[in-house]
């Protein structure tokens, strides 16, 4: 079965720093880019940051850019959300997605969001 | 302000037919595929359409995503009470260097 368990939520000071986790299982990590996408409490999906199945491509929503760092080891199967300098507008459920990919005709790619985790929750508050 | 637009809530009764609509522009919906994703109350989002119009094994043929230019939509017929839920399309976007951009999403109620 193909699972994605995100850790590492919980409760953080303005300013302070979390690193978060997913764990992906029953299918070949390393050959799908993978994201990340919160929701604010009573508010829509926002998506947070993506990389590559090797890495070598990141990219990053403007809200968190330069304040988070995504990465992965294929190795452990994992993909992390490093938050640093955490703000009360971070405050969120913190969902990890695999995004499998289709080269189509043209240089039109084909992707998607499947499957999402259960979410972790982060909140920053004093 | 999200990206894509969506309008906020939609209803209908059992047994109705209902369209959820998703406007973007050139750089996102305008040259890439649009995707779907329903998310019942307190869980995580589901893939419900991918590539404009397609199913995922699981989803039931009710469901039927379309795009035209740069917006899309997704219908719902023979609506049924487990069908309320938040509904979001969502697109990659070419411009920036390459991003995803998600709509508001729509709350769907089933009267």
């Amino acid at each position: 079965e193909v699972q994605l368990v995100e850790s590492g939520g919980g409760l953080v000071k303005p300013g302070g720093s979390l690193r978060l986790s997913c764990a992906a299982s029953g299918f070949t990590f390393s050959s799908y880019s993978m994201n990340w996408v919160r929701q604010a409490p009573g508010k829509g999906l926002e998506w947070v940051s993506s990389i590559s199945s090797s890495s070598s491509y990141i990219y990053y929503a403007d809200s968190v850019k330069g304040r988070f760092t995504i990465s992965r080891d294929n190795a452990k199967n994992s993909l992390y959300l490093q938050m640093n300098s955490l703000r009360a507008e971070d405050t969120a459920v913190y969902y990890c997605a695999r995004e499998p990919t289709i080269a189509a005709a043209g240089k039109m790619v084909i992707r998607w969001f499947d499957p999402w985790g259960q979410g972790t929750l982060v909140t920053v508050s004093s | 302000q999200s990206v894509l637009t969506q309008p906020p809530s939609a209803s209908g009764t059992p047994g109705q037919r209902v369209t959820i609509s998703c406007s973007g522009s050139s750089s996102n919906i305008g040259s890439n595929t649009v995707n779907w994703y329903q998310q019942l109350p307190g869980t995580a989002p589901k893939l419900l359409i991918y590539s404009n119009n397609q199913r995922p094994s699981g989803v039931p043929d009710r469901f039927s995503g379309s795009k035209s230019g740069t917006s899309a939509s997704l219908a719902i017929s023979g609506l049924q009470s487990e069908d309320e839920a938040d509904y979001y399309c969502a697109a990659w976007d070419d411009s920036l260097n390459g991003h995803w951009v998600f709509g508001g999403g729509t709350k769907l109620t089933v009267l």
